[in-house]
């Protein structure tokens, strides 16, 4: 099976600008979560979709937002940009059912704010 | 609220010796606890997990050892080679309803020297 993809891989925005990044997960899986990664603060939970609908929150302002469609792929979108929000965002795909709730990541979208 | 806490931060090892990374968690509800291998520019990969129904749990020269009653879980690497130098997260969920939401510790930076 193919894993985790996520687009674009790399993004240069400037701040006060809004940008959204696609994660596809592995074929079959339903749970999305996404995360922020950087040195300071580590890998922080910003949400997770289930079949369309937010799961989980994690403790980020409103601009972080997300959505997740019928065949699974999901987008988050950050508005307003901040010089802050520089950072690796990674999605993750989990079968979450049955058995099998282990997570798998994609590469992650390197977004870097000026 | 909830927290992982990991130690160390560092850890050296000459190759053929063992490693050994801790974490505490807070949330008694947690009962999953992933570990994950991140290698420079590369995504999180999934190396071992254990359960709360389970005190150890080995997969050749990896094993994890989970004491629910000191909300502790630890990552014991054995024969360490110079390929298992990487990043290494732990990280806290709660298994089946809430699994989405994984709270990572802040990682070990594990240098194995030849």
């Amino acid at each position: 099976k193919a894993g985790v993809t996520q687009t674009p891989r790399y993004l240069i925005k400037t701040r006060g600008q809004q940008v959204t990044l696609s994660c596809s997960p592995i074929s079959g899986h339903r749970s999305v979560s996404w995360y922020q990664q950087t040195p300071g603060q580590g890998l922080q939970f910003l949400f997770e979709y289930f079949s369309e609908t937010q799961r989980n929150k994690g403790n980020f302002p409103g601009r972080f937002s997300g959505r997740q469609f019928s065949n699974s792929r999901s987008e988050m979108n950050v508005s307003t940009l901040e010089l802050g929000d520089s950072a690796l965002y990674l999605c993750a795909s989990s079968l979450a059912t049955g058995n099998s709730y282990e997570q798998y990541f994609g590469p992650g979208t390197r977004l870097t704010v000026t | 609220g909830e927290n992982v806490e990991q130690h160390p931060s560092t850890l050296s090892v000459q190759e053929g010796d063992s490693a050994v990374i801790k974490c505490t968690y807070s949330d008694s509800a947690s009962n999953y606890f992933p570990w994950y291998k991140q290698e420079l520019g590369k995504r999180p990969q999934l190396i071992i997990d254990i359960r709360s129904n389970v005190g150890e749990k080995k997969d050749q020269r990896i094993a994890v050892t989970l004491n629910k009653t000191a909300k502790h879980f630890s990552l014991h690497i054995t024969e360490t080679q110079p390929e298992d130098s990487a990043v290494y997260f732990c990280a806290a969920s709660m298994y089946s309803g809430n699994t989405g939401k994984l709270i990572f510790g802040q990682g070990t930076t594990l240098q194995v020297k030849p």
